[in-house]
C-alpha cells in the first residue's frame, strides 16, 4: 500500500529561523515520483519540486532545498532564512508509476513565520 | 497561458441534490484528474482521465462520476448529496498520463457546501 506521513502538523518559526518539513512515504514500487505542493490560503496547489526513485541528489533552488534518502524513505523540505511569505499548508506527495496519475498526499504541514 | 480554471468558484448545495464542476485544463493538455479536499487534510483522488478515457479511480462512491470532453475539458458529477460531501474540488492537469517533470498544474478549486 502507498501512504505519506507527514507528522508535524503544525509548525510555528520567526522569520529568518531554518525549518525543516519532514515527509515519510511507503510503497513497493521501485520507480515512483516525490513531490511537494505549497497551498496558501486561496487554496490553489502550488508545485515546487518533483523527484524521481532513481535520483537521490539533493536539490537546491534559491531558499529551498531538498533532501532524498531513499534508505529512509524519506523526502524532507528544507527552507534557509524563512519569510512570512512562506507561510502555508505544504504537501508532501507521492505518484507510483503503475498507477499512472494518482497522486498520493500527506496530511500536510500548516508553516506558520512570524515577523 | 491560461492555467486550470475550475468553475464555480464555490457553490452551495442541499442534501440529496446533484452537482456538475467543470474544469479546462491548460492548451494542450490532454489529462485531467480530480481531488477532493475536506478541510485539514490532504488532497484525496477521485478520478484521472486521459484522452477522454478513464485512466483511474479512487476509493469514492459511485456517486461520484466523471467525463472528459473532445476538447480535454473535464465534468465532475456527484449524485445524492451528503453532508460530508463538502470540500474543497481540484482540477489537475498534465500533457500526459504521467507526472510530468514540472509536476501537476491544479486549478483554484470549487468550494462545495453541502447543508
Amino acid at each position: 500500500a502507498q501512504k505519506v506521513t507527514q507528522a508535524q502538523t503544525e509548525i510555528s518559526v520567526v522569520e529568518k529561523e531554518d525549518v525543516t518539513l519532514d515527509c515519510v512515504y511507503e510503497t513497493r514500487d521501485t520507480t515512483y515520483y516525490l513531490f511537494w505542493y505549497k497551498q496558501p490560503p486561496s487554496g490553489e496547489l502550488v508545485f515546487l519540486i518533483r523527484r524521481n526513485s532513481f535520483d537521490e541528489q539533493n536539490e537546491i533552488s534559491g531558499r529551498y532545498s531538498w533532501n532524498f534518502q531513499k534508505s529512509t524513505s524519506s523526502f524532507n523540505f528544507t527552507i534557509t532564512a524563512s519569510q512570512v511569505v512562506d507561510s502555508a499548508v505544504y504537501f508532501c506527495a507521492l505518484s507510483d508509476y503503475n498507477q499512472g496519475g494518482k497522486l498520493i498526499f500527506g496530511q500536510g504541514t500548516e508553516l506558520s513565520v512570524k515577523p | 497561458d491560461a492555467g486550470v480554471t475550475q468553475s464555480p468558484t464555490h457553490l452551495i448545495k442541499t442534501r440529496g441534490q446533484h452537482v456538475t464542476l467543470r474544469c479546462s485544463p491548460i492548451s494542450g493538455h490532454k489529462s485531467v484528474s480530480w481531488y477532493q479536499q475536506v478541510l485539514g487534510q490532504g488532497p484525496q483522488f477521485i478520478f484521472q482521465y486521459y484522452e477522454k478515457e478513464e485512466r483511474g479511480r479512487g476509493n469514492f462512491p459511485d456517486r461520484f462520476s466523471a467525463r472528459q470532453f473532445p476538447n480535454y475539458s473535464s465534468e465532475l458529477n456527484v449524485n445524492a448529496l451528503l453532508l460530508g460531501d463538502s470540500a474543497l474540488y481540484l482540477c489537475a492537469s498534465s500533457p500526459g498520463r504521467f507526472p510530468p517533470s514540472g509536476g501537476y498544474t491544479f486549478g483554484s478549486g470549487t468550494r462545495l457546501t453541502v447543508v
